[in-house]
């Protein structure tokens, strides 16, 4: 199955500050998924990513707190901007080959100060 | 959009014993339901999953069961042993090509006593 990264693997941010976090799958992927993770909480899907056009964002997400980029079919980011201790989670990215498993990044534990 | 309904939060069970998670979803749209475990920190992996022209799939010690009129699902465990440890989440999408992210339970401590 393909191998899929994440980077970072944490990091301690300042409260206002923004942080982008990358992804890269060693195959090409229609569609790239984020998932936030509240400590101790379930996963909860922020958006949808699909090269080429705008990331659709799940209710409670909007893109002016979480960019979203997907320039190729390998790659994707996702930028937590003006950061604030609610962010503090687990950010994941996903993506499924066809109508089955969803296959995990190893996440980014973010904790804001 | 679909919602996920998963009981109960915590479980506690001795090892060798069963163990069953439950799970119900809204959408009738809904057509593939994984299960996932996730140790501490690690991410979450596939267990089992079914879709829903199947009732019933087993792998091992593991086997699950969907009842699409009453839109629930469940995990069983047997034979318990400690490294089933971990916490579980149940999951449902349409499968629609891969297109469709998954909406996830609140998850299942489960907790093997030796």
């Amino acid at each position: 199955s393909a191998v899929i990264s994440q980077k970072p693997s944490r990091d301690i941010c300042q409260r206002g500050t923004s942080l982008t976090i990358q992804c890269q799958v060693d195959s090409q992927v229609t569609m790239m998924f984020w998932y936030r993770q509240q400590p101790g909480q379930s996963l909860t899907l922020i958006a949808t990513a699909n090269q080429g056009s705008e990331a659709t964002y799940e209710s409670g997400f909007v893109i002016d707190k979480f960019p979203i980029s997907r320039p190729n079919l390998t790659f994707s980011t996702l930028t937590v901007s003006n950061m604030s201790p609610e962010d503090s989670s687990i950010y994941l990215c996903s993506f499924r080959t066809g109508p089955g498993e969803l296959f995990f990044g190893e996440g980014s534990r973010l904790t804001v100060l | 959009g679909e919602n996920v309904e998963q009981h109960p939060s915590t479980l506690s069970v001795q090892e060798g014993d069963s163990a069953v998670i439950k799970c119900t979803y809204s959408d009738s749209a809904s057509n593939y339901f994984p299960w996932y475990k996730q140790e501490l920190g690690k991410r979450p992996q596939l267990i089992i999953d079914i879709r829903s022209n199947v009732g019933e799939k087993k792998d091992q010690r593991i086997a699950v069961t969907l009842n699409k009129t009453a839109k629930h699902f469940s995990l069983h465990i047997t034979e318990t042993q400690p490294e089933d440890s971990a916490v579980y989440f149940c999951a449902a999408s349409m499968t629609g090509g891969g297109a469709d992210g998954l909406t996830f339970g609140k998850g299942t401590h489960l907790i093997i006593q030796p």
